[in-house]
């Protein structure tokens, strides 16, 4: 069984709506969970941590965590063709998943 | 600038060649790691230093080894590669603070490995 799961995409939006990254996890003990988001030919670059049961906000971006669920979502509002990327969810920081990849159209 | 600083950026080596990957970060943390990225597979992490101790090892094959000789270094050296080990090799690091909670991770720009 995989311990990170995401749906690899590719997930195309268009500019302006709302875009949702999802990740369900294993290990039901895990207590940090992290989104990441990696532009092609660079590395991973930290967006938003979440560590208690429920939304944290910042900016355009809303993470959502449900441990009981094991399940921690990315929302990002208004968005843009710069949030075209792959975005990596991570547990206890050294477990990621596969990645998805978001396509924001003009 | 990152803060973590991976060299070098590109490396073609054949298969029976030695060669070293460096990182260097300049966060002050006390955590570095090694991971793989292939295509289309989850980042493979393979080695965790903690306090320049070696704390995990994810059954890394041992032409894979790594080093650390202080905080701010990590070396990883390779030896007698195979094809299938072609792929990109990020350096992290982070602060440990002991806590079963932790720490987000700040990646170099990576060493791009294609082994002929």
């Amino acid at each position: 069984q995989k311990e990170v799961e995401q749906n690899s995409g590719p997930l195309s939006v268009p500019e302006g709506a709302i875009a949702s990254l999802n990740c369900t996890y294993s290990d039901r003990g895990s207590q940090s969970f992290f989104w990441y988001r990696q532009y092609s030919g660079k590395s991973p670059e930290l967006i938003m941590s979440i560590y208690s049961n429920g939304d944290k906000e910042d900016g355009r971006f809303t993470a959502q965590l449900n441990k009981a669920s094991q399940y921690v979502s990315l929302l990002i509002r208004d968005s843009q063709p710069s949030d075209s990327a792959t975005y990596l969810c991570a547990v206890n920081d050294m477990r990621f998943g596969a990645g998805t990849r978001l396509t924001v159209k003009p | 600038e990152t803060g973590v600083t991976q060299t070098p950026r590109h490396l073609v080596m054949g298969m029976t060649n030695k060669k070293s990957l460096k990182c260097e970060q300049h966060l002050g943390h006390n955590a570095m790691y090694w991971y793989k990225q292939s295509a289309k597979k989850p980042l493979e992490l393979m080695f965790v230093y903690s306090l320049e101790e070696r704390v995990e090892n994810n059954s890394v094959p041992s032409r894979f080894s790594p080093e650390c000789p202080n905080s701010s270094h990590l070396f990883l050296h390779l030896h007698t590669l195979q094809p299938e080990d072609s792929a990109l090799y990020l350096c992290a690091s982070s602060q440990d603070r002991g806590h079963r909670v932790n720490q987000p991770q700040h990646f170099g720009d990576g060493t791009r490995l294609s082994i002929l």
